[in-house]
């Protein structure tokens, strides 16, 4: 079974600070990672997916299969970064790759 | 290019009723999955669709079901409504299975 965990409910930072979303995964196979967000009244969208090693918005992420974990990271926090950040899981090659298995979100919340 | 949408945006019904949700993909993605977002389960698989067929399912009862037509327009039908399916409804349209996943902005259901 896939399973994605997300620690933290909220974070706080201060514009300007470096920013880290912790996402743990747990699947036996081979997994495809990726960071959703969702702005405030704005739909769901794709921030960047693992297999891509795109920055997006400053935004990086890098698959650790050891620790199984796709932290997002970011160096200086912007107000407009304030958003609920998912992390998600596609077990790709089990036949399943359309189903993604979705964390329970982190709202990061952006201090000035 | 238009975005996924769905219809109704709102909807309320009482136990009992059953209710119909429709999506429309993004023009050019045949495939449409499904996913149920409530407070205490976050996001939730529901199925997916490709080419009129559906090709994965997730863990939900058989009072959810869905469809997709020849122009990969998709419906989803839930019956016998209980108050637990209170929830936001989100479809997502893709080109296959493995390409990402665009959201809609999704339908609020409220069942009384």
């Amino acid at each position: 079974a896939q399973r994605v965990t997300q620690p933290e409910k909220l974070l706080s930072v201060f514009k300007g600070a470096p920013v880290e979303l912790k996402c743990n995964y747990s699947y036996s196979g081979s997994p495809e990672l990726f960071w959703y967000v969702q702005y405030s009244r704005q739909r769901l969208q794709l921030l960047l997916r693992h297999i891509s090693r795109e920055s997006i918005k400053g935004f990086t992420a890098d698959l650790n299969k050891g620790e199984t974990s796709f932290h997002l990271k970011k160096p200086f926090a912007q107000e407009e970064d304030s958003a609920m950040y998912y992390c998600a899981l596609s077990a790709v090659g089990a036949g399943t790759a359309s189903k993604l298995t979705f964390g329970t979100g982190t709202r990061l919340q952006v201090m000035l | 290019k238009a975005g996924v949408t769905q219809t109704p945006r709102y909807l309320i019904k009482t136990r009992g009723q059953q209710v119909t949700l429709s999506c429309s993909p993004i023009s050019g993605h045949r495939s449409v999955s499904w996913y149920q977002q409530t407070p205490g389960q976050g996001l939730q698989f529901l199925f997916e669709y490709f080419s009129e067929t559906q090709r994965n399912k997730g863990n939900f009862p058989g009072r959810f079901s869905g469809r997709q037509f020849s122009n990969s327009r998709s419906e989803m039908n839930v019956s016998t409504l209980e108050l637990g399916d209170s929830a936001l409804y989100l479809c997502a349209s893709h080109r296959q299975s493995t390409d990402t996943q665009y959201f809609g902005p999704g339908t609020r259901l409220t069942v009384l």
